[in-house]
């Protein structure tokens, strides 16, 4: 069984751009998740999708946004980089209520 | 809001040594406890969970976890390290319902040959 992936594996952009990322869950799974993992930071809460509504968010700024496709696949946007968005992403899938299995991450770098 | 303490943010130990880990919780129900295992560079991978039941889980890679309630505490324990080991360990707590588990902020462990 396929697990969680994501792309791509690497980016690098400016401030002021703006990228998506892009996450696959587990077959069968139609909750994905989005952590943003800074150095030093630990894991912070992004977005949570089901059914293809967003269905929680962290405290993050409206510039983070996300959709979940019919087929459960998930992207993350994030507008007008700043150098501090540089981190770690991370997306997980679950079923509803249930232990979460994450993908490998896509790591931005903002320069 | 329920929240998660790793009092340790770096852990060395040799091989072969015991290991323990700390993680300590806020939460007023009966949480759902975690430990995550993440390598360098890799996401994280599911090492034990606890719902519900036997306060003594055993998860892959020979580890295991105690869940104590009047300490509020989860740790993860190994009774023999392996070099193999060496990554960042993070415990989360989630609950019934709206399930988003809160992670803390991880503790790197370091295997000494």
């Amino acid at each position: 069984e396929a697990g969680v992936t994501q792309s791509p594996t690497h980016l690098i952009k400016t401030r002021g751009q703006q990228v998506t990322l892009r996450c696959s869950p587990i077959s069968g799974h139609t909750s994905v998740y989005w952590y943003q993992q800074a150095l030093g930071l630990g894991l912070q809460f992004l977005l949570w999708y089901d059914e293809g509504e967003e269905r929680n968010r962290g405290n993050f700024p409206p510039r983070f946004s996300g959709r979940q496709f019919p087929n459960y696949s998930s992207e993350l946007n994030v507008n007008a980089l700043e150098l501090e968005d540089s981190a770690l992403y991370l997306c997980a899938s679950s079923l509803v209520n249930n232990e979460q299995f994450f993908g490998p991450g896509t790591r931005l770098t903002v320069l | 809001a329920q929240s998660v303490t790793q009092p340790d943010i770096h852990i060395t130990v040799s091989e072969g040594a015991s290991l323990e880990l700390r993680c300590n919780y806020s939460y007023g129900a009966t949480p759902y406890l975690f430990w995550y295992v993440q390598s360098p560079g890799q996401g994280l991978q599911l090492l034990l969970k606890y719902f519900s039941g036997d306060t003594l889980v055993q998860g892959i890679k020979g580890f295991e976890a105690e869940f104590k309630r009047s300490q509020s505490s989860f740790n993860l324990r190994k009774p023999s390290v392996h070099w193999s080991d060496a990554a960042e360990y993070f415990c989360a707590v989630g609950e019934g319902g709206s399930y988003i588990p809160t992670f803390g902020r991880g503790t790197s462990l370091i295997v000494h040959p």
